[in-house]
């Protein structure tokens, strides 16, 4: 079975400080890695996702994430937060092996409430 | 449409009703997932269409749940006999293709349903 864990339920930083929202995963196999953003009332957005290939992929809005296998992490990480960025984030992953059923769903963790303080 | 459409935003049954929960997926897309987001917790999925049919409904959690898409375009989420713990935001995504790192599903922005 494939899991996710976010460590922290919250991350405050301020304004112009880099910042970074942890995630760790575990699965038999390769894994695509991927980040969601939740803004209040909305649905989830995608932010980045990781498939292969270099370890420090970009994405939306300026963030990016680094791909540790050795660690099986996968943190989200800015350089400089905007008050905007305070959202819920969340991580997900799925094997990339074909399986069957199941092979295709997301295996999301629990959330992150990031909080940017002008 | 230009996203994906759930209706109604918001849904309150009392205990042992029947509810169905609507999803308008973008124009074109042949993926359709419905996922459950109970308070303080991710997305949990509970069931994959592709086209008309159910690929993967390996995470209804019991009978009660039923979801169908006749036409391959709107799907439909049933709950039979609702029980408080059915209480949740479901969320419904759609894309392109299968396969999320593909296409990246769109997710439409749920249905709240509580139930007293």
């Amino acid at each position: 079975a494939q899991s996710v864990a976010q460590p922290e339920d919250q991350v405050n930083v301020a304004e112009g400080n880099p910042l970074t929202v942890k995630c760790t995963y575990s699965v038999s196999g390769n894994p695509y890695l991927f980040w969601y953003v939740q803004y209040p009332n909305r649905g989830l957005q995608f932010l980045l996702k990781y498939i292969t290939g270099d370890n420090l992929v970009k994405g939306s809005y300026g963030f990016e994430a680094e791909f540790n296998k050795s660690q099986t992490s996968f943190h989200l990480k800015k350089p400089s937060a905007l008050v905007s960025d305070s959202a819920l984030y969340f991580c997900a992953v799925r094997v990339t092996a074909y399986s069957g059923a199941g092979s295709y769903q997301l295996t999301f963790g629990k959330g992150t409430k990031l909080s940017v303080i002008p | 449409g230009a996203g994906v459409s759930q209706t109604p935003s918001n849904k309150v049954t009392e205990k042992g009703k029947y509810v169905e929960l609507r999803c308008d997926p973008i124009s074109g897309h042949t993926a359709l997932y419905w996922y459950r987001q109970s308070l303080g917790q991710g997305p949990e999925f509970l069931i994959y269409f592709q086209g008309t049919g159910a690929a993967d409904d390996s995470g209804l959690p019991n009978d009660r749940f039923f979801a169908v898409r006749p036409e391959g375009s709107v799907s439909t989420l049933k709950i039979q006999r609702t029980e408080r713990g059915d209480s949740a935001v479901y969320l419904c995504a759609s894309s392109r293709l299968a396969a999320p790192e593909a296409d990246g599903y769109t997710f439409g922005s749920g249905t709240r349903l509580t139930v007293v």
